[in-house]
């Protein structure tokens, strides 16, 4: 199947930084793009669409100013939580969707720590 | 709204019983339906999934699952489970609405019991 991947796997920062998470479509082209949050023990819960060329389309209750989503490219989408906090860490996937548009292939997450 | 619904939020067997999990989804239109595996430490994997045609569908593993359009349901089986296959499982529902989404289930926690 199609692979993407997220990088870092993990990153640990102070709070009042800002980090930056990146998810690559490697062997296929990626319109749409969707970042995701995993809290412990819970479902993976959808925080935006990220389509390419265009404004990411955030869900109900994600703050768009800090949890900022670039998709510049057919290949590459970032998810930039700024001003982090530690309630922000979490976990955090991304997925991206074939040209067919019928499958997702998801990253290998981001485990994102504020200390 | 499109939502999943996933009914048992905790399972616990003995390795070689049957499992069947629940998965409900509402939606009216046409759905692609998945379920993944998240084993503990790890990212999701796919174990499964249904565009069309036979809706019994195999996947990895020894899982199947069976879509049942009427009832909305895409129920995922195991004839005989083990130990290994004590994770969490996902249902997945991805559709057109005015935007192509993934919407996921709250996930059921298997426990096999060895």
């Amino acid at each position: 199947g199609a692979v993407v991947s997220q990088h870092p796997s993990r990153v640990i920062c102070k709070s009042g930084t800002s980090v930056k998470i990146e998810c690559r479509s490697l062997d296929f082209q990626a319109t749409t793009m969707f970042w995701y949050r995993q809290f412990p023990k819970q479902s993976l819960m959808l925080m935006a669409t990220s389509n390419e060329g265009s404004k990411a389309t955030y869900e109900q209750g994600v703050e768009k100013d800090k949890f900022l989503i670039n998709h510049a490219s057919l290949t590459l989408s970032t998810l930039t939580v700024t001003s982090a906090h530690p309630e922000d860490s979490s976990f955090y996937i991304c997925s991206a969707v074939d040209s067919q548009n019928t499958e997702a292939f998801f990253g290998q997450g981001t485990r994102l720590t504020v200390v | 709204a499109q939502s999943v619904s996933q009914h048992n939020h905790h399972v616990i067997l003995s390795e070689a019983a049957s499992l069947e999990l629940g998965c409900n989804y509402s939606y009216g239109g046409t759905v692609n339906l998945f379920w993944y595996v998240q084993y503990p430490g790890q990212h999701l994997q796919l174990l499964l999934k249904y565009f069309s045609g036979d809706p019994l569908v195999k996947g990895i593993k020894g899982f199947e699952a069976e879509f049942i359009k009427s009832k909305f349901s895409f129920n995922l089986r195991k004839p005989s489970v083990q130990w290994s296959d004590t994770a969490e499982y996902f249902c997945a529902v991805n559709a057109w609405t005015g935007g192509f989404k993934t919407i996921f289930g709250a996930g059921t926690r298997l426990f096999v019991k060895a």
